[in-house]
């Protein structure tokens, strides 16, 4: 079955620029998709489709996806912006979510 | 705006059958999309459970498939999940989410509602 991997935590300082990786086999030829999720909220869309914004998501999130990486990339990091960070992908009929990166702003 | 909003028994025994409903409201399920199950485990990652199409095809995870099942009534615009004989690694907060056909993204997600097995 399918997997992607995901750093277990992140740390970048306030202003800063934060980058978490998703690493899959060829997933690059797959749509990758990111989601926050703060402790007890729902998940929350920042990216789809590798590097589309939904409405309403702050520009300082970007994403690309190439070869067997995607990427999520937190310009200006906030103190708010300090989460749980998932990717997703669609392969062969099954939604495969990566383990999740803490994301800690300090 | 979107909403969707998750509603069950908070409690079920183990090997007995999981019921959610998830209801929809400002955008009617025959329009389009997918909508899709996904749980979180206390202290663990989101794990996809499966999608249904409005017009009725499925898709689940394989690790799950022989326990799940996925139907929509677009009559009362809501879509529902049954996840047979639970054990106590079934229990997790379960969310409802609207998604994109095109890579399965959700754009719209349910608050979450937490179901614990337990007898």
């Amino acid at each position: 079955s399918y997997e992607v991997t995901q750093p277990p935590s992140v740390s970048v300082s306030p202003g800063q620029t934060a980058s978490i990786t998703c690493s899959g086999e060829k997933l690059g030829d797959k749509y990758a998709s990111w989601y926050q999720l703060k402790p007890g909220q729902s998940p929350v869309l920042v990216i789809y489709q590798d590097s589309k914004r939904p409405s309403g998501i702050p520009e300082r999130f970007s994403g690309s996806n190439s070869g067997n990486t995607a990427t999520l990339t937190i310009s200006g990091t906030q103190a708010m912006d300090e989460a749980d960070y998932y990717c997703q992908a669609w392969d062969s009929s099954t939604v495969v979510f990566g383990g999740g990166t803490k994301l800690t702003v300090l | 705006q979107v909403q969707l909003q998750e509603s069950g028994p908070g409690l079920v025994n183990p090997s007995e059958t999981l019921s959610l409903t998830c209801a929809v409201s400002g955008y009617s399920i025959s329009s389009g999309y997918y909508w899709g199950w996904i749980r979180q485990p206390p202290g663990k990652g989101l794990e996809w459970i499966g999608s249904i199409h409005h017009s009725g095809g499925t898709y689940y995870n394989p690790s799950l498939k022989s326990r799940v099942t996925i139907s929509v009534d677009t009559s009362k615009n809501q879509f529902s999940l049954k996840l047979t004989s639970v054990t106590a690694a079934d229990t997790a907060v379960y969310y409802c989410a609207r998604q994109y056909a095109s890579g399965m993204s959700g754009d719209y997600w349910g608050q979450g509602t937490l179901v614990t097995v337990s007898s």
